[in-house]
């Protein structure tokens, strides 16, 4: 069965610090991989998405995935946090033999100033 | 812009009661999704439509149900509401091509008294 794994579900860095964030999914092919961020009150915004091509993905907000097929990780990193980052992060895999979608259970980032 | 809109952002049912959650979407997307979320267990889907009057179940349909009349909306039913369906809900759409990303609403927090 397909999974998505977020093995973090709290992290606390401090402002200006890197941050990365795991996660790790399990399915038979290459999926396609996205990384959403869910604000306080807010629905998930697409943070970036990986279908195919280069393994190092940009997104918005200063945000890059790296997608290792021999891991089966596709990891989120940032080089600077701000304190506009305190939010919970969700990575999703989509199959390709349909329109569903498969989200990790979530890791909540905590922004110290 | 793009906009999935949720009638409601809290609602506060008794147990027994049928609840109808709405969700409107204005970008003529083929698919639309409703999914619940709690602490620790991430998004999870419950129903999926790919077309009007079109459904498929997701991980977790029991005790739900759907309607898809229109292209632009999709209704979360809860027949007879239960103290554990108290969650967040969110509804998504997304074109048609495969895998593109969701689009998502703000949410609606649901309470099951």
């Amino acid at each position: 069965a397909q999974s998505v794994t977020q093995p973090d579900i709290h992290i606390t860095v401090s402002e200006g610090a890197s941050l990365e964030l795991r996660c790790n999914y399990s399915y038979g092919a290459t999926p396609y991989l996205f990384w959403y961020v869910q604000s306080p009150g807010q629905g998930l915004q697409l943070l970036l998405k990986y279908f195919s091509g280069d393994t190092l993905v940009q997104g918005i907000k200063g945000f890059e995935a790296e997608f290792k097929r021999s891991q089966s990780s596709f990891n989120l990193r940032k080089p600077s946090v701000h304190w506009s980052d305190a939010a919970e992060y969700f990575c999703a895999v989509g199959l390709n033999t349909g329109n569903q979608f498969y989200f990790g259970t979530g890791t909540s980032l905590t922004v110290i100033p | 812009d793009v906009k999935v809109t949720q009638s409601s952002r809290y609602l506060v049912k008794r147990t027994g009661e049928k609840v109808f959650l709405e969700c409107v979407q204005d970008m003529d997307h083929e698919n639309m999704f409703w999914y619940r979320q709690d602490p620790g267990l991430g998004l999870r889907l419950i129903y999926f439509s790919y077309d009007v009057k079109m459904k498929e179940k997701g991980d977790i349909p029991e005790g739900y149900s759907v309607s898809r009349e229109k292209k632009e909306r999709f209704s979360l039913i809860l027949e007879s509401a239960s103290t554990n369906q108290t969650s967040m809900y969110l509804c998504a759409s997304s074109p048609g091509q495969p895998n593109e990303k969701l689009f998502f609403g703000s949410g609606t927090q649901l309470s099951v008294l």
